[in-house]
């Protein structure tokens, strides 16, 4: 059974940088897994972000930016804002018997 | 526009069944791998089922053998039929769109989500 693991939360202040990750237990994380990224806020449905590491969606806003660093898929938020506090979830696409996966989860506060 | 509107969720006794729909608008089911991914309460997002463009489907273990998802293109929906049902399938139920791209996979539209309950 495949792993994904992310921070389950991180704190950043208002106009800072935060980079969230996303490992998978099977080793390093390239571009054929096609990290996906979610922003869930709470009572919300999740909302796409970023897919294959580092394409944003026509509706995600610049500061968000997607990477591949050290072995694990990023999400990098650039001079946060106080709506960006939410949930973050990641996804890989492994093929065969388990194709998706998400991660467990970032929660992300803007103090 | 795209949008996806779930329906069919509801409270249900431990060995029901339940049958979401998705009515998809603003493309073809037909075109794109369709996804439902359920978040029980407090937890996170699990992928759950998959249709491909081509008809292969794709069922999580702990759903494979009671869950059955299928699409009409007539009507533009996917439906996930949902039988021996226990309380851990307790979650809300989100249809997902799949886009197989040039630049890679994106699951980019997700409907509202349907609430599924298990209990007696």
């Amino acid at each position: 059974q495949t792993v994904v693991t992310q921070e389950p939360s991180l704190t950043v202040s208002p106009g800072g940088t935060v980079t969230l990750t996303c490992a998978s237990s099977t080793g390093a994380v390239t571009g054929s897994y096609y990290p996906n990224w979610f922003q869930q806020k709470p009572g919300q449905a999740p909302r796409a972000l970023i897919y294959s590491t580092n394409n944003r969606q026509a509706w995600t806003p610049a500061r968000f930016s997607g990477s591949l660093l050290g072995g694990k898929a990023a999400l990098t938020l650039s001079g946060v804002q106080p709506e960006d506090e939410a949930d973050y979830y990641c996804l890989l696409y492994f093929g065969g018997a388990q194709p998706w996966v998400f991660g467990g989860g970032t929660k992300l506060t803007v103090i | 526009e795209v949008l996806l509107v779930e329906s069919g969720g509801g409270l249900v006794q431990p060995g029901g069944s339940l049958r979401l729909s998705c009515a998809a608008s603003g493309f073809s089911v037909s075109s794109n791998f369709m996804s439902w991914v359920r978040q029980a309460p407090g937890k996170g997002l699990d992928c759950v089922s998959v249709f491909y463009t081509g008809g292969a489907t794709y069922y999580a273990d702990s759903v494979k053998g009671r869950f059955t998802i299928s699409r009409d293109t007539s009507k533009n929906t996917v439906y996930l039929q949902m039988n021996s049902l226990r309380a851990e399938d307790t979650a809300v139920y989100f249809c997902v769109r799949g886009v197989d791209t040039v630049l890679g996979l994106s699951l980019d539209y997700w409907g509202q989500g349907a609430l599924v309950t298990v209990s007696s």
